[in-house]
């Protein structure tokens, strides 16, 4: 069966600060991968999603960047912190299929900006 | 402009009562559905998918769709405690490709009482 992992869960960051997130899944091959943002009492927000290694689609502009360096590793990065990066961030992956396909989340990283 | 709308709640039942969740939906041709649950300070679980007109029933849970109307809905019977949460619905992106990507509605939270 297919599993997704995230690390760290909690992280609490001075503004300024580089980041990096780490998400890898198992038991599946080529997954399409994703990164989202919740801010506190609200909706998911779609910041990259991936179809392959190297292969990254930004959807909103922000100060955060994603990698893709094998096929189920998927790493959300940030050279400076902002106090607005706070949020509950989740990785999530789907089999690479037209549309009709859920999305799985990993347990999440809650980073806190100080 | 692709949106996702659900009543934020909270919603109110009592325990062993039915629990109905609404989502309309604005993208006329989409054809995926799918509920996810997110407890408190967790990830989002899925928990049911829809792809045809009609009633889908798994356990408890019962997702309706009709599409001539935009229209999804969750119905949880014998409601209990545990059933207190967030309910998320999503659609499928029509434009996005091959990527898969899901329109997340923001959510309706659902307290349900002993």
């Amino acid at each position: 069966s297919q599993t997704i992992h995230q690390w760290p869960a909690t992280l609490v960051q001075p503004v300024g600060s580089p980041l990096s997130l780490e998400c890898t899944v198992e038991g599946t091959s080529n997954p399409n991968l994703y990164w989202y943002r919740q801010a506190a009492g609200r909706g998911l927000q779609l910041l990259f999603y991936s179809v392959g290694i190297g292969q990254i689609s930004s959807e909103v502009p922000q100060n955060l960047s994603a990698s893709r360096p094998q096929d189920r590793q998927f790493i959300l990065s940030s050279k400076k912190l902002l106090l607005s990066d706070s949020g509950f961030y989740l990785c999530a992956w789907s089999t690479p299929d037209r549309g009709n396909q859920p999305q799985h989340f990993g347990d999440g990283t809650r980073l806190s900006i100080l | 402009q692709k949106e996702v709308e659900q009543n934020s709640g909270p919603l109110s039942v009592p325990e062993g009562a039915i629990a109905s969740l609404n989502c309309t939906y604005s993208d006329r041709g989409s054809q995926s559905f799918f509920w996810y649950r997110q407890y408190s300070g967790k990830s989002p679980e899925l928990i049911m998918f829809i792809y045809s007109n009609g009633d889908k029933e798994d356990g408890r849970f019962t997702a309706q769709l009709n599409k001539a109307s935009q229209y999804v809905s969750l119905l949880i019977r014998d409601s209990q405690p545990s059933d207190s949460a967030t309910y998320l619905c999503a659609v499928n992106d029509l434009f996005s490709g091959g990527y898969n990507k899901l329109i997340f509605g923001a959510g309706t939270r659902l307290a349900v009482h002993p």
